[in-house]
């Protein structure tokens, strides 16, 4: 079964940094696209990164450009998100997802929820 | 980015069919067909509905539709039951290499 795990998620202090981690499982994890997509309180989906099968091609939303990395580990079958220099906007439920055909998304995690907030 | 622009709320009965649209740019839902859509119930992750603008995955009831006329997308669900009570979001390929999803929308079956 194709499983996804995210972590790492919790409450934080504006301009704190965070590291989700997201577990893989029940795939050939290094064959796929990723991406981080996330949920603020009440609102819709944003996507926010994804990342290449080899981590050599990296794309974001420009409102986490500079914040916010990217990055794989094809040898532990995870995916992450080191965010810095966090704000109260950040605050969202944040799912990974795996890239479906290349355009689309399936499935996605339980996701992890990150509170900003003093 | 701007977001996709979609109804907040569409309704209807059982049995019925209902159509939710979605309308972006030519950068974006018009110029490519490459337009999904996702379910979400309340505390759930979202699920993959409808790819590629009119495709569905491996198990996706073919009560769901999808189309794409210009740049605006539609979704409709069919034969209305129950648990089609769900929030819907539309997302679509940018050509800024990116995506970007549309403000969802609450269906409720009456």
């Amino acid at each position: 079964e194709v499983q996804l795990v995210e972590s790492g998620g919790g409450l934080v202090q504006p301009g704190g940094s965070l590291r989700l981690s997201c577990a893989a499982s029940g795939f050939t994890f290094s064959s796929y696209w990723m991406s981080w997509v996330r949920q603020a309180p009440g609102k819709g989906l944003e996507w926010v990164a994804n990342i290449k099968q080899d981590g050599s091609e990296k794309y974001y939303v420009d409102s986490v450009k500079g914040r916010f990395t990217i990055s794989r580990d094809n040898a532990k079958n995870s995916l992450y998100l080191q965010m810095n220099s966090l704000r109260a906007e950040d605050t969202a439920v944040y799912y990974c997802a795996r890239d479906f055909l290349k355009y689309s998304y399936s499935p996605w995690g339980q996701g992890t929820l990150v509170t900003v907030s003093s | 980015q701007s977001a996709l622009t979609q109804p907040a709320s569409v309704s209807g009965s059982p049995g019925q069919s209902i159509t939710i649209s979605c309308t972006g740019t030519s950068s974006d839902v018009g110029g490519y067909n490459y337009v999904s859509w996702y379910q979400q119930h309340p505390g759930k992750a979202p699920k993959l509905m409808i790819y590629d603008v009119s495709n569905r995955p491996s198990g996706v009831s073919n009560r769901f539709s999808g189309s794409k006329s210009g740049n605006t997308a539609s979704l409709t669900i069919s034969g209305l039951q129950a648990e089609d009570e769900a929030d819907y979001y539309c997302s679509s390929y940018t050509s800024s290499s990116s995506w970007v999803f549309g403000g969802g929308t609450k269906l409720t079956v009456l």
